[in-house]
């Protein structure tokens, strides 16, 4: 069964720190990876998701994540954070192990606190 | 972008009462819904895959019998949790599919005194 690995269960950053979340899936063929954020008493919102292609994605609110197949990982990054990225964040695959492609597996989440 | 609703947001019962939740999806139709439950501090864990048209189908350790998930149509399904008790407090989300993306509902939290 797929599987999602984030290793980083609790972050605290000051502001304008750079940020990088690892995220690692389980090995399942070709696999689609998102990443969501959650920000306090709101519902999930999707940041970025990869598919195929360039393996450098660009999402909303400066975020970007780099899908390295050899590595099966598929890391968060922002260059610069600010306080209103407080959030947890989730990253999560489908694919053929998930059972399906509509099937999500997420992460345990990782929760960013950033200090002004 | 797509929306997905959810109702109630929150919802307060008596153990051994059910609760309904609904979720919709409001600019799209959805064949397929998912239900997730999240503990605090915890990930979404897929429950069971709604389907219109056709029966539920439930992730391993799920009870079908407790959690009943109903496909009315394609833009609405329910989820109702038949007598309630204090583990079933949670957060209960669901989220649709449109194209490659999936969205999620607000969720629903869950309290059972």
């Amino acid at each position: 069964a797929q599987s999602v690995s984030q290793h980083n269960h609790h972050v605290i950053l000051s502001e304008a720190a750079s940020l990088e979340l690892g995220c690692n899936y389980s090995y399942g063929g070709t696999v689609n990876l998102f990443w969501y954020v959650q920000y306090p008493g709101q519902h999930l919102q999707l940041l970025l998701k990869y598919f195929s292609g360039d393996p450098l994605v660009k999402g909303i609110k400066g975020f970007e994540a780099e899908f390295i197949k050899s590595k099966f990982s598929f890391n968060l990054r922002k260059p610069s954070v600010q306080w209103s990225d407080t959030a947890e964040y989730f990253c999560a695959v489908n694919g053929p192990l998930s059972g399906g492609y509509n099937k999500l597996i997420f992460g345990a989440g990782t929760r960013l606190a950033v200090h002004p | 972008g797509a929306v997905v609703s959810q109702h109630p947001s929150w919802v307060i019962c008596k153990s051994g009462t059910s609760v309904k939740i609904e979720c919709r999806s409001l600019d799209f139709q959805a064949t397929t819904m998912f239900w997730y439950r999240q503990f605090p501090k915890q990930s979404l864990m897929l429950m069971a895959t709604s389907n219109e048209g056709s029966k539920a189908t439930y992730e391993q350790g799920v009870e079908k019998d407790k959690f009943l998930i109903n496909h009315a149509s394609l833009t609405l399904s329910t989820l109702t949790v038949t007598s309630a008790h204090p583990e079933d407090s949670s957060f209960y989300i669901c989220s649709a599919p449109t194209g490659d993306t999936q969205y999620f509902g607000p969720g629903t939290r869950l309290t059972v005194l």
